[in-house]
């Protein structure tokens, strides 16, 4: 299961603060996404970045934040503007030579308090 | 606008039965279709995809078709075996962004013994 890390496996929150997730890829892919999950629910993308210093809003990004200064490297920070942020979150990365097929980090759980 | 739906929620079978999740797209211009397994609280493994240029692909129990015509595809998993019991997702690549997925809202099959 190597390649995409993320970290930490659960955080809890209190009302009101940022948060951040952190997601570590090794497999010298150009592509990362974060994805939110919800009980019983599909993925719903949040943001991407095809490549470094520059991202792109997805399905869901109202109340969360990117950046990509490195290519291993696609943190997301959960703003206090998101106003149920208590899901599964997941991170993905993708080959540009292999267009579609992503593969996903072990998840962070975050809890609000 | 960007749909895949997916039938059906749930799927209950005995073990040496066959399973079948269906899915339909609305972007007539999607050219990759993986399927994802998820077991609980792990992250989302992908298990076989398809490509537009063929209609069928079959990795030992498990084979995807795809109807381009109807846009429509299906997992088919024969022999079913307990450790088969997990969330099955599956996803469309959307044409108009790069490399972005479209989920369905997942199956949780249970294979009972």
């Amino acid at each position: 299961d190597g390649g995409i890390t993320q970290s930490p496996k659960y955080l809890f929150r209190k009302e009101g603060q940022n948060v951040t997730l952190s997601c570590e890829q090794n497999l010298n892919h150009d592509a990362m996404y974060w994805y939110r999950q919800d009980p019983g629910q599909g993925l719903r993308l949040i943001y991407y970045s095809q490549i470094v210093n520059d991202f792109q809003k997805g399905d869901i990004a109202e109340g969360y934040s990117v950046s990509r200064e490195k290519k291993e490297s696609f943190p997301l920070t959960v703003t206090s503007a998101q106003k149920n942020p208590t899901a599964f979150y997941l991170c993905a990365s993708s080959d540009s030579g292999r267009a579609g097929e992503q593969f996903f980090g072990p998840g962070t759980r975050l809890t609000v308090l | 606008g960007e749909n895949v739906e997916q039938h059906p929620s749930t799927l209950s079978v005995q073990e040496g039965d066959s399973a079948v999740i269906k899915c339909t797209y609305s972007d007539s211009a999607s050219n990759y279709f993986p399927w994802y397994k998820q077991e609980l609280g792990k992250r989302p493994q992908l298990i076989i995809d398809i490509r537009s240029n063929v209609g069928e692909k079959k990795d030992q129990r498990i084979a995807v078709t795809l109807n381009k015509t109807a846009k429509h595809f299906s997992l088919h998993i024969t022999e079913t075996q307990p450790e088969d019991s997990a969330v099955y997702f599956c996803a469309a690549k959307f044409s108009g962004g790069y490399n972005k997925l479209i989920f369905g809202a997942g199956t949780r099959l249970a294979v009972h013994p």
